[in-house]
C-alpha cells in the first residue's frame, strides 16, 4: 500500500480565502504530481515536480501554485479562491526517472474543495 | 501531443459476466498501467505493463500491452458487485514532459447483482 497523504479530505470555504492542500509521501520518491478532476469525470494534469526546488506546470491552466522545499512535501496553494475551483485535487508521487520507463504513479486519496 | 482514446466510456453490466475496455493511442508508449477509482478516493495501481505483447494476470483482472506499443486491454472476469468504478488507463512516453503518464478519459462500470 503506497504511503502518500493529503490533508484535509474535505474543505468548504468561501470565496477569496487562501487555502493550501498538504500533500505527504513516506516512500521517499522523486517525482509527484498534483492531478484536478471533477467527479467522475477524467484526471487533468496541473502541477507536477521532478525534485526538491524543481516545480513545472501541467497540461491544465491552474491558478494555484505549487513549492517543493522537501523531497516528501509538495504542497499547492490558491491565493483566492473562487466557486470555479471547485473540484477534487489528487496529488500523486512516482519513484521513476524520466528514462526508466517504470511509471508507476501512487496516489493520495485526494482532497474534495468547495468553495461557496 | 499525445493521445489516448479509451473505451467504452460506459458499461451496465450483469453480475457474473465478463468486461473488456481497452486504450488506443496515437503514438508509441513504454509503459501501460490500469488504476481503478471508487467515488471520493484516488485511483489505485491494478495492474502494470512494461514490455509490448506482454499479458498479465491480476486475480480476475487481465491486462495486455499491444505488440505495436500504441494499444492496450484490459479484461474483468465474472464481474462482481465490488468491480464498480471508473477504470483509467495510463501510458507513459519516451522523455521531456512525455515522461509524465497520459490517462484516458476513463470507463465508467456499474454492476447489477
Amino acid at each position: 500500500e503506497a504511503d502518500i497523504y493529503q490533508t484535509p479530505r474535505y474543505l468548504v470555504i468561501g470565496t477569496g480565502k487562501k487555502i493550501t492542500l498538504e500533500c505527504s509521501q513516506t516512500m521517499g520518491h522523486d517525482k509527484m504530481y498534483w492531478y484536478q478532476q471533477d467527479p467522475g469525470m477524467e484526471l487533468h494534469l496541473i502541477h507536477y515536480s521532478y525534485g526538491v526546488n524543481s516545480t513545472e506546470k501541467g497540461d491544465l491552466s491552474s491558478e494555484s501554485t505549487v513549492s517543493r522545499i522537501r523531497t516528501e512535501h509538495f504542497p499547492l496553494t490558491l491565493e483566492s479562491a473562487r466557486p470555479s475551483h471547485t473540484s477534487q485535487y489528487l496529488c500523486a508521487s512516482s519513484a521513476s526517472t524520466l528514462w526508466e520507463g517504470r511509471g508507476e504513479l501512487f496516489f493520495g486519496e485526494g482532497s474534495r474543495l468547495t468553495v461557496l | 501531443g499525445q493521445q489516448l482514446n479509451q473505451s467504452p466510456q460506459s458499461m451496465f453490466i450483469q453480475e457474473g459476466e465478463d468486461v473488456s475496455m481497452n486504450c488506443t493511442s496515437s503514438s508509441i508508449f513504454n509503459t501501460w498501467l490500469w488504476y481503478k477509482q471508487d467515488p471520493g478516493e484516488g485511483p489505485v495501481l491494478l495492474i502494470a505493463l512494461y514490455k509490448a505483447g506482454e499479458l498479465t494476470s491480476n486475480g480476475r483482472l487481465t491486462a495486455q500491452f499491444g505488440i505495436t506499443r500504441k494499444d492496450s486491454f484490459l479484461n474483468i472476469s465474472a464481474s462482481i458487485p465490488s468491480d464498480v468504478g471508473i477504470y483509467f488507463c495510463a501510458g507513459q512516453g519516451y522523455g521531456g514532459s512525455q515522461g509524465n503518464l497520459i490517462f484516458g478519459k476513463g470507463t465508467k462500470l456499474s454492476v447489477k447483482p
